[in-house]
């Protein structure tokens, strides 16, 4: 069974850090690993995909990477903003079988930035 | 263009009734998941929909659950004799497919709040 576990489960830092959020997957065969943010009574936004074949994404002040081998992605976040502040969730997807599209999700990072 | 809508927004119910969940997928988006967020479970995938066809229902935790789709769009998820244990937020993502270009990345909804008293 795939296990998604997301370090740390809470962050708090000062505007303008740099910051990584750590992702971990006990399965490797992974089609592909998306992060997400999700402010406080809202749905998901899908910020990053990297597929299976991939090693990192970048969009803006983010970028993921991804090692499918030792199980691992992270989240760069550069010149972090108050606006940053959301939780940060990490899924991958299987697939195969049945498993089309199926997302195992982590626990997720909170993350707060403060002026 | 519209995303991934859901109805309602919040539900409060009394155990043992019955609620229905509902979800619009963005339009022409042939896949459709409902998920779960709970407290203590995190978020959790429930069951998925290529077209009106449900090929995993893995993830529904009791055959108190039910979910359907018609006309490729619009799907319904039901809890039946609802419980305490099923309070949590029930999401709903769409996706172009489920294989080629556009498949990978799901939209979700806002999501309803469910709370059984």
């Amino acid at each position: 069974k795939q296990e998604v576990t997301q370090i740390p489960a809470a962050l708090s830092v000062p505007e303008g850090e740099n910051l990584v959020l750590n992702c971990s997957f006990t399965d490797s065969a992974i089609y592909n690993l998306q992060w997400f943010r999700q402010d406080p009574g809202k749905g998901l936004t899908s910020l990053l995909l990297i597929q299976s074949s991939q090693r990192e994404q970048t969009s803006g002040r983010l970028n993921a990477s991804l090692d499918k081998s030792s199980g691992r992605s992270t989240l760069y976040i550069a010149a972090s903003q108050p606006g940053d502040s959301a939780t940060y969730l990490c899924a991958v997807d299987l697939r195969g079988g049945t498993s089309y599209g199926k997302l195992t999700f982590g626990q997720g990072t909170i993350l707060t930035v403060h002026p | 263009g519209a995303g991934v809508s859901q109805s309602p927004s919040n539900k409060v119910t009394e155990k043992g009734k019955d609620v229905e969940l509902r979800c619009d997928p963005i339009s022409g988006h042939t896949a459709l998941y409902w998920y779960r967020q709970s407290l203590g479970q995190g978020l959790e995938f429930l069951i998925y929909f290529q077209g009106n066809s449900a090929p995993d229902k893995s993830g529904l935790p009791s055959d108190r659950f039910s979910a359907e789709r018609t006309g490729g769009s619009v799907s319904t998820l039901t809890i039946q004799r609802t419980q305490q244990e099923d309070s949590a937020v029930y999401l709903c993502a769409s996706s172009l497919g489920i294989t080629g270009k556009g498949a990978y990345e799901q939209y979700f909804g806002p999501g309803t709040r469910l709370t059984v008293t």
